[in-house]
């Protein structure tokens, strides 16, 4: 159980275009959604904390308006790069949090974006 | 502030054990987090520690002393595939993860 999954897990877009990644909760409702961003060699930075049918929570230095986050059900989370560029190039990571667990975060398996 | 604080990077070797180790400050504590992770994959978890003690899992333990405000990851026989980052993360009194910069593993045969 406990199932994440990630659309696309690889995508490579043009300078300027907007890209569009699904976070999906498979078998359980996930409340709490966070987003990830993850440089080479780096470790796990939070982008922003999700609760299905609010507005995100975003860490400090994170651009709401470049990084559009909905939640529009228990199930499922996007992330859209607005107006991408080359340095948002990264691994995108989402994790789940549901109603009956710990703490765990129940993570998917991550999504490479390549902006060239 | 909040702080997780774990080696870089270490070696070991193959068959062998090793020792992971990781502090913690939070504001509040909720319990601790391993999770490990290879390169270009999402972490997969590993423990949960919320009570002071050794928790042991298969070739895996993971210890906690919270006066310490202390945690480590115990890895035995050692395989080549254990190479990998392992994460600390450390969940304070919002039920938050704050996460350590990851430990990378190198086993050598």
């Amino acid at each position: 159980g406990a199932v994440v999954s990630q659309h696309p897990s690889r995508v490579i877009c043009k300078s300027g275009t907007s890209v569009k990644i699904e976070c999906r909760s498979l078998d359980f409702q996930a409340t709490t959604m966070f987003w990830y961003r993850q440089f080479p060699k780096q470790s796990l930075m939070l982008m922003a904390t999700s609760n299905e049918g609010s507005k995100a929570t975003y860490e400090q230095g994170v651009e709401k308006d470049k990084f559009l986050i909905n939640h529009a059900s228990l199930t499922l989370s996007t992330l859209t790069v607005t107006s991408a560029h080359p340095e948002d190039s990264s691994f995108y990571i989402c994790s789940a949090r549901g109603l009956l667990s710990s703490y765990e975060q129940y993570f998917g398996p991550g999504t490479r974006l390549t902006v060239t | 502030g909040q702080n997780i604080d774990q080696p870089t990077e270490m070696t070991a070797t193959e068959g062998a054990i090793v020792q992971i180790n990781c502090t913690y400050q939070t504001s509040g504590f909720n319990g601790l987090f391993w999770y490990q992770q290879h390169a270009g994959e999402a972490p997969t978890f590993l423990s949960y520690n919320v009570l002071d003690g050794l928790e042991e899992k298969g070739r895996f333990s993971s210890f906690l002393s919270r006066s310490k405000g202390y945690s480590y990851l115990l890895l035995k026989e050692l395989q080549m595939k254990d190479s990998a980052s392992y994460l600390c993360a450390g969940v304070d009194s919002n039920y938050q993860l704050i996460w350590g910069a990851g430990t990378k593993l190198i086993i050598k045969p």
